[in-house]
């Protein structure tokens, strides 16, 4: 069975500092990754997704992410972080080739301090 | 454009009554999601139907939950009976194909007393 592990589970920073978040999955084969971000009191939303190709990839906010094959890592990263980020960062990973059951990790609270 | 539907947005009730949630996926997705979210387990996948069919649904706590898609648009979650470790924020997805984006609902924030 897939797993999804996040390495931060709280990270504090100052507007402008640089973001990264880990992420690492358990899957040996193809697989559909996701960072999704959930702001206070609200549903969770698509950051970016990557399912092939260029293994760096650009969501909406600023945020990118890079794909590992060999590190079966997704890292969603930001280089300059404002106060509106402060939220909950989720990666999901969805094994391809089968069921495509979804996976999240338990995801990373982030403060930005303005 | 309509994202994903959830009712109702809050409820409190007592223990030992039965709950309904409800959700209608965005039209023309085939897959639909429910979740439970906590402080303590993160977010849980229950259920997962493909085309109204369960395909997952090693999630679901325990018989006192079920679910049924009995068409493209419409889904409910039941707990009978509810008991008090089922308060939780409950969020239904939807997602145009298997292994697409979620497009989450605003979910259903559940206190059971």
């Amino acid at each position: 069975a897939q797993s999804v592990s996040q390495h931060n589970h709280h990270v504090i920073l100052s507007e402008a500092a640089s973001l990264e978040l880990g992420c690492n999955y358990s899957y040996g084969g193809t697989v559909n990754l996701f960072w999704y971000v959930q702001y206070p009191g609200q549903h969770l939303q698509l950051l970016l997704k990557y399912f092939s190709g260029d293994p760096l990839v650009k969501g909406i906010k600023g945020f990118e992410a890079e794909f590992i094959k060999s590190k079966f890592s997704f890292n969603l990263r930001k280089p300059s972080v404002q106060w509106s980020d402060t939220a909950e960062y989720f990666c999901a990973v969805n094994a391809g080739g089968g069921s495509y059951i979804p996976t999240f990790g338990r995801g990373t609270s982030l403060i930005v301090h303005p | 454009d309509a994202g994903v539907i959830q009712s109702p947005r809050h409820e409190v009730t007592e223990m030992g009554q039965e709950v309904t949630l409800r959700c209608k996926p965005i039209s023309g997705h085939n897959s639909l999601f429910w979740y439970r979210q906590t402080m303590m387990r993160g977010l849980e996948l229950l259920i997962y139907f493909n085309n109204n069919v369960p395909i997952d649904d090693s999630g679901m706590p325990e018989d006192r939950f079920s679910a049924k898609m009995p068409n493209a648009s419409f889904s409910t979650l039941k707990i009978q009976p509810s008991e008090p470790r089922d308060s939780a924020v409950y969020f239904c997805a939807s997602s145009q194909d298997r292994g697409q984006p979620q497009h989450f609902g605003d979910g259903t924030r559940l206190s059971i007393l």
